[in-house]
């Protein structure tokens, strides 16, 4: 079974440029998420979707972050315009359902620098 | 809102000597309680989850937790523990009276095993 993929894996960007980041989720997996994970900290909750739909973005700084998973299978993941402090690493994944205790898988990351 | 404590940002410790990483937690509600680790350069894998049932549970690679719901800990033991072993690992909770099945994870433990 594929795992979540996601890429780029690795971004320099300078502030107040833009930047995207694609995800595809395992296969049957209905609910998919974004966090953020900044260097020495745990991972942090942006956004997570059941299928095409929002179940939370409460933590998603809206001025600058957006999101969307119009098909309800990949997603994507857009910051504009970038500042310094969201250099991190961006994390997705998946799991089959939104009920509590599903086992939530994650991709690799996409590594986010910016100068 | 939930929270979680993991008591040591770094634990050093030598090839096949036992090792146990803390883990605390504070929550309104009742949890669903994790763990995951973190190899160099991946995203997160779930090593544990404890959802009901028998308090100790057993995980992948020989590690095991212990849910002591008094003492609000989920601290993660392996009895002897490989060159293999060096990662970080975060503990994580879950709300499982939410619809939503976001994890909250504390900062991270970094496990060094010296040959």
């Amino acid at each position: 079974e594929a795992g979540v993929a996601q890429s780029p894996r690795y971004k320099i960007i300078e502030k107040r440029q833009s930047v995207a980041f694609w995800c595809n989720p395992i296969s049957g997996h209905a609910t998919l998420y974004w966090y953020q994970q900044i260097l020495g900290q745990g991972p942090k909750l942006l956004i997570q979707f059941q299928n095409n739909g929002v179940v939370d973005d409460s933590q998603l700084p809206k001025d600058r972050f957006s999101a969307e998973r119009l098909k309800g299978v990949d997603s994507t993941l857009k910051i504009q315009p970038a500042k310094l402090e969201d250099s991190a690493v961006y994390l997705c994944a998946s799991s089959r359902g939104t009920k509590s205790g599903n086992t939530i898988y994650f991709g690799e990351g996409s590594w986010l620098t910016v100068v | 809102a939930q929270s979680v404590t993991q008591l040591d940002s770094q634990v050093p410790v030598f090839e096949e000597a036992p090792v146990e990483l803390r883990c605390n937690y504070s929550s309104s509600v009742s949890v669903y309680l994790f763990w995951y680790v973190q190899y160099p350069n991946q995203g997160l894998q779930l090593l544990l989850k404890y959802l009901s049932g028998s308090t100790l549970v057993k995980g992948i690679n020989g590690f095991e937790a212990e849910f002591n719901k008094s003492q609000t800990s989920f601290h993660l033991r392996k009895p002897s523990v490989h060159i293999s072993d060096t990662a970080e690992y975060f503990c994580a909770v879950s709300d499982f009276t939410s619809g939503a099945n976001n994890l909250f994870f504390g900062t991270g433990t970094r496990l060094t095993v010296i040959p």
